[in-house]
């Protein structure tokens, strides 16, 4: 299936800074979701974008459809201890990605915040 | 909102037994997948269904089967568990047309001893 580089692959930072992750692709998609995965449970949507150039903002997150299809960034403002967790980015459509309708997931981004 | 519940949260089974995973959702959703979450490897695709009694094969299906008899049920089996089968496994489901948007259950960790 098709590969998608996250990165960082983990992130630690202090309280209140700003912190910025992406996703990169051979291939182009037509659909890329955030998702944040806190420690033992399943992974929850953050943010769906389904245009080239789409920038979307969900309270203190902000992320983007690149323009060529290929990337994303999510971007997180002025950090709390509960953006704590793993985020995925994952692709959808426009190629053989994920197995049809499945989705093809980046291997996501530890983010640890110190206080 | 959507609901999808997993039967176990924590499974610890020995080599070569049959071992069921049961997923439910509560939102009359078409569509329904199950993956596997490994460390370092993010989460793959084992199967998915589309409809009652329909299933199509993801990017890793070997070593596992599925079954779908009801809407709100999508199963995943395996025949005889090995070690390398030692994983998070998690149920998605979503609306027809919206695949993209897939909602999660909170995982079953397998252990295959």
């Amino acid at each position: 299936g098709q590969q998608l580089n996250q990165s960082p692959q983990s992130m630690f930072i202090q309280e209140g800074e700003d912190v910025s992750m992406n996703c990169t692709s051979s291939s182009i998609f037509n659909t890329w979701l955030w998702y944040k995965q806190d420690p033992g449970e399943g992974p929850v949507l953050l943010i769906a974008l389904y245009k080239a150039g789409e920038l979307t903002s969900n309270g203190r997150l902000t992320a983007q459809f690149g323009i060529t299809r290929k990337d994303s960034f999510l971007n997180i403002s002025a950090s709390i201890p509960s953006d704590v967790g793993i985020y995925f980015c994952a692709g959808h459509g426009g190629g053989s990605g994920g197995g049809a309708d499945g989705l093809t997931f980046g291997k996501g981004t530890h983010l640890i915040i110190q206080p | 909102d959507v609901k999808v519940t997993q039967s176990s949260r924590y499974l610890v089974k020995r080599t070569g037994e049959k071992v069921f995973l049961e997923c439910v959702q509560d939102m009359d959703h078409e569509n329904m997948f199950w993956y596997r979450q490994d460390p370092g490897l993010g989460l793959r695709l084992i199967y998915f269904s589309y409809d009652v009694k329909m299933k199509e094969k993801g990017d890793i299906p070997e070593g596992y089967s599925v079954s779908r008899e009801k809407k709100e049920r999508f199963s995943l089996i395996l025949e005889s568990a090995s070690t390398n089968q030692t994983s998070m496994y998690l149920c998605a489901s979503t609306m027809v047309g919206a695949y993209n948007e897939q909602f999660f259950g909170p995982g079953t960790r397998l252990t295959v001893l």
